[in-house]
């Protein structure tokens, strides 16, 4: 089946780095990724859309400068927490999508700690 | 707000037991999906319904539509303890867009 890989897993690292995260499809050209962030026990929250070649779309409440979103491929999307604090720390997760009306395809997310 | 509401939030049973989760959701949909969840891991995708679907089978999962309630249901059949997961539903409206349910906790005891 088709796969995503995210990486890295899991960073840990103090208050005011920057943390980019990585998300490919590894056999398949995506026409949109996802960015979503879990908390312990709860429900995937959708932050944003991310179209190839175009600007992401970001839901309400997510803040753009705090969470930048590339898509430079078709291939390859990558979420940069800017600066982050220790309210950032989560569980990120992203996913890609052939064309609508099909499953998306999720990484194995990336365990953000931020001390 | 989400789209969908899960039930049970959590369902503990024994191997071998059938384990039936259900799915509302409160707007027009394209399809529902059903993804499972590993403690720490991504999504799995499970099952996907049209909307002009109204049951479809994966090997030991059963997956029902009911557009006129706008809910589903998802079915595991003899379950066993590798089952155990959390398990969500996610509606599609438009441009590939989800919006995932709750979640339920499934727990299969051996």
């Amino acid at each position: 089946g088709a796969v995503v890989s995210q990486h890295p897993s899991r960073v840990i690292c103090k208050s005011g780095t920057s943390v980019k995260i990585e998300c490919r499809s590894l056999d398949f050209q995506a026409t949109t990724m996802f960015w979503y962030r879990q908390f312990p026990k709860q429900s995937l929250m959708l932050m944003a859309t991310s179209n190839e070649g175009s600007k992401a779309t970001y839901e309400q409440g997510v803040e753009k400068d705090k969470f930048l979103i590339n898509h430079a491929s078709l291939t390859l999307s990558t979420l940069t927490v800017a600066s982050a604090h220790p309210e950032d720390s989560s569980f990120y997760i992203c996913s890609a999508v052939r064309e609508a009306n099909q499953p998306q395809h999720f990484g194995d997310g990336t365990r953000l700690s931020i001390l | 707000s989400q789209q969908g509401e899960e039930d049970p939030q959590a369902l503990s049973i024994q191997e071998g037991e059938n384990a039936t989760m259900n799915c509302s959701y409160k707007t027009s949909i394209n399809n529902l999906q059903w993804y499972r969840q590993n403690s720490g891991r991504g999504l799995v995708h499970l099952i996907l319904i049209r909307s002009n679907e109204r049951e479809k089978h994966s090997g030991r999962l059963r997956v029902t539509l009911d557009t006129s309630k706008k809910s589903s249901s998802l079915l595991i059949t003899a379950s066993r303890a590798a089952d155990t997961a959390s398990y969500f539903c996610a509606t599609e409206t438009s441009g590939s867009r989800l919006t995932f349910g709750e979640g339920t906790q499934l727990t299969v005891n051996p």
